[in-house]
C-alpha cells in the first residue's frame, strides 16, 4: 500500500477561499514534499519541508509537519482557479520516494 | 536544460508486444524513479535506482525490468504487455533529499 493516504479525496471552494489537505504516512521520514498535478500532466514541486522542521511557508502555501502523528497538511490561502489540479504528498522511505492517493481540488470562480 | 526526457509520449501495444520506455536526466541526479498512474489515482512506483548500477523494486515491480544503463539513463521494460499495463507512466530523477522532476509521461493502453 502507499505511504501517504490523504484527505479529503476531493474538495470544491469557491475563490479566495481557503483550501486544506491532509497527509498520512505510515515510516519515519527525512523530509516531506508536496505536488501538484495539472490534468494529464507530469508534476511540479510545490515545497519541501524537512522532519526536524514543523512548519514552511512558500507564497500562497503553507505546510505544516507533525513527525509524532506522522502527518502533514497543506493550507493554499485565498484559492484562485488556476489553483485547479491534484495535489500529492511525498515521503522518502530510505532511498524511495512515495506518493499519497492525492487530493483533488477544484476551485470555482 | 532539459531537465528529464521520456520517449515515447503515447504508445498503443497489442497484448504480448514488448516495448522498452526510455528516460534521460541532464541534472546529474544519482536518484532516478518509474511511476505508473492509473486515472484518478496517485503515482505507484515500480522501479528505482538510488545510484549509477544499482536498481531496486518498488511497490508494483511485476511485469516490468529496468535497466541503469549509465548515471543519465533509466530505461523500463515490458517484455510481454498486458491490459493491466495501460497507465500513464512516469519518470523523475533527483538528488537526494530534495526535489523531484518528472517527465512529462507516456501514455501506453495495450489492447
Amino acid at each position: 500500500s502507499q505511504q501517504g493516504e490523504e484527505d479529503p479525496q476531493a474538495l470544491s471552494i469557491q475563490e479566495g477561499e481557503n483550501a486544506t489537505m491532509n497527509c498520512s504516512y505510515k515510516t519515519s521520514i527525512n523530509n516531506l514534499q508536496w505536488y501538484r498535478q495539472n490534468s494529464g500532466r507530469g508534476l511540479v514541486h510545490l515545497i519541501l519541508i524537512r522532519s526536524n522542521e514543523r512548519e514552511k511557508h512558500s507564497g500562497r502555501l503553507r505546510v505544516t509537519l507533525d513527525t509524532s502523528k506522522k502527518s502533514s497538511s497543506l493550507l493554499i490561502t485565498a484559492s484562485r482557479a488556476a489553483d485547479t489540479a491534484s495535489y500529492f504528498c511525498a515521503t522518502d522511505d530510505t532511498d524511495k520516494l512515495i506518493f499519497g492517493t492525492g487530493t483533488r481540488l477544484q476551485v470555482f470562480p | 536544460n532539459a531537465g528529464v526526457t521520456q520517449t515515447p509520449k503515447f504508445q498503443v501495444l497489442k497484448t504480448g508486444q514488448s516495448m522498452t520506455l526510455q528516460c534521460a536526466q541532464d541534472m546529474n541526479h544519482n536518484s532516478m524513479y518509474w511511476y505508473r498512474q492509473d486515472p484518478g489515482m496517485g503515482l505507484r512506483l515500480i522501479y528505482y535506482s538510488a545510484s549509477e548500477g544499482t536498481t531496486d523494486k518498488g511497490e508494483v515491480p511485476n511485469g516490468y525490468n529496468v535497466s541503469r544503463l549509465n548515471k543519465r539513463e533509466f530505461s523500463l521494460r515490458l517484455e510481454s504487455a498486458a491490459p493491466s499495463q495501460t497507465s500513464v507512466y512516469f519518470c523523475a530523477s533527483l538528488r537526494f533529499g530534495t526535489e523531484a522532476f518528472f517527465g512529462q509521461g507516456t501514455r501506453l493502453t495495450v489492447v
